[in-house]
């Protein structure tokens, strides 16, 4: 079953603005990543952030997490259009067994 | 890093048959993923394929309807058998190659398939 739950399944904005995209899992991690697909294709992983941390920064994106409320966000900063795709968290379970685990992903249309 | 190469990328399947998804990887990897995307869905893992042992189904993932090989530490297959249209998925193949951390996954460009 999927992990992660994300808020909001789809999101529009103008390009320049910033975009926030948040996540909720459910059981503890070892770590948590952001993915990008593009238009149904290989998804690409953007930036890990593991559970002892709790904000990590790669470029234009800045992710926090905080473990204590299960959640994590992911902001894009000065959109571009080339952003527009699907965006989703992955988590990894802490101990045992290293899966990874989607979820249900949100759809970022950044409009020129 | 790792580059992936998947075949086919899309093709169009009539109901009952099999058809075989070959994944190549251009490193030695250990762990290798199978994952199956339904159509404007999320990513569901199949099964992991480790090379020299047999592969570990997912809930819900029967090794009779998804058959893996994995005879290197570079390729595998899929195979989706006995097709219906429910199987019209994208199916992905992703590798940890435990550079960074547990789970950093990279991806094929994934295989379309359409179900009639």
């Amino acid at each position: 079953s999927q992990q992660g739950e994300e808020d909001p399944q789809a999101l529009s904005i103008q390009e320049g603005e910033n975009a926030t995209m948040n996540c909720s899992y459910k059981t503890s991690i070892n770590n948590l990543q952001w993915y990008r697909q593009n238009s149904g294709r290989g998804l690409v992983h953007l930036i890990l952030i593991r559970s002892n941390e709790r904000e990590k920064h790669s470029g234009r994106l800045r992710v926090t997490l905080d473990t204590s409320k299960k959640s994590s966000s992911l902001l894009i900063t000065a959109s571009r259009a080339a952003d527009t795709a699907s965006y989703f968290c992955a988590t990894v379970r802490a101990g045992g067994y290293q899966k990874v685990t989607f979820g249900t992903g949100t759809k970022l249309q950044v409009i020129p | 890093s790792a580059v992936i190469s998947q075949k086919p990328s899309r093709d169009i399947c009539q109901r009952g048959t099999s058809l075989t998804i070959q994944c190549q990887v251009d490193s030695q990897v250990t762990m290798m993923f199978w994952y199956r995307q339904q159509p404007g869905q999320s990513l569901t893992l199949i099964a992991t394929a480790n090379q020299g042992s047999e592969a570990t189904y997912e809930s819900g993932f029967v090794i009779d309807k998804f058959p893996i090989s994995r005879p290197n530490l570079t390729f595998s297959t899929l195979t989706v058998s006995n097709m219906s249209p429910e199987d019209s998925s994208i199916y992905l193949c992703s590798v940890d190659t435990g550079t960074r951390g547990p789970g950093e996954l990279f991806f094929g460009e994934g295989s379309r398939l359409t179900v009639l």
